[in-house]
């Protein structure tokens, strides 16, 4: 079945690690990738997204993300992560005009 | 703006129950949508609607029918609650179909 996969259910760092996240999707063709995030207790917001052009994306409070065609990923990285990125990050692809999600990755980040 | 709400934040429900979330939004948006969040499992389309009077199915509508009479409304109604429908629920909407989605806050939902 067609699908959004990440690879990480739970990533445990301590503040100034590096971080990335896997995603990887299952789609053909042409496709809108997102990352969202969900702080605890909070709605999920956009992060970034990727429509088309430059393939490395650059989000708010210093994420970005890479968009690789050939191995169907979009991967989330950030160079020194801080407590407040404690939240469960999600990635999501657009195809046909429905928005698919994966499975969500909790991030926990140790002061 | 007050962007995407709904309605109520929490609800427990007897199995056999029925009831609607309400989800409104003001930014004038056609596209909404509804989620439900399960651990381990991300977020999963119910049902979309690219407009007024306009809905279709998502990933998992087994259970829930929608309705889109304004651009502004798109509640959720479950005829008769069943505790696998336990979950968290997120409305959402977006200018196009495949653009950004804004989430609402979210409504918790526990049938017993």
């Amino acid at each position: 079945a067609q699908s959004v996969s990440q690879h990480n259910h739970h990533v445990i760092l301590s503040e100034a690690a590096s971080l990335e996240l896997g995603c990887n999707y299952s789609y053909g063709g042409t496709v809108n990738l997102f990352w969202y995030v969900q702080y605890p207790g909070q709605h999920l917001q956009l992060l970034l997204k990727y429509f088309s052009g430059d393939p490395l994306v650059k989000g708010i409070k210093g994420f970005e993300a890479e968009f690789i065609k050939s191995k169907f990923s979009f991967n989330l990285r950030k160079p020194s992560v801080q407590w407040s990125d404690t939240a469960e990050y999600f990635c999501a692809v657009t195809k046909g005009g429905k928005l698919i999600f994966g499975q969500g990755t909790e991030l926990s980040v140790k002061p | 703006n007050a962007g995407v709400t709904q309605t109520p934040k929490f609800q427990v429900l007897k199995t056999g129950q029925s009831m609607t979330l309400q989800c409104a939004q003001d930014m004038n948006h056609e596209y909404m949508s509804w989620y439900r969040q399960d651990p381990g499992m991300g977020l999963r389309l119910i049902h979309y609607s690219v407009g007024a009077g306009i809905t279709d199915q998502g990933e998992v509508p087994n259970g829930y029918n929608v309705s889109r009479s304004t651009t502004e409304d798109f509640p959720l109604r479950l005829l008769s609650a069943a505790p696998s429908q336990t979950s968290v629920y997120f409305c959402a909407s977006s200018p196009v179909r495949s653009d950004e989605q804004y989430f609402g806050p979210g409504t918790r939902l526990t049938v017993t």
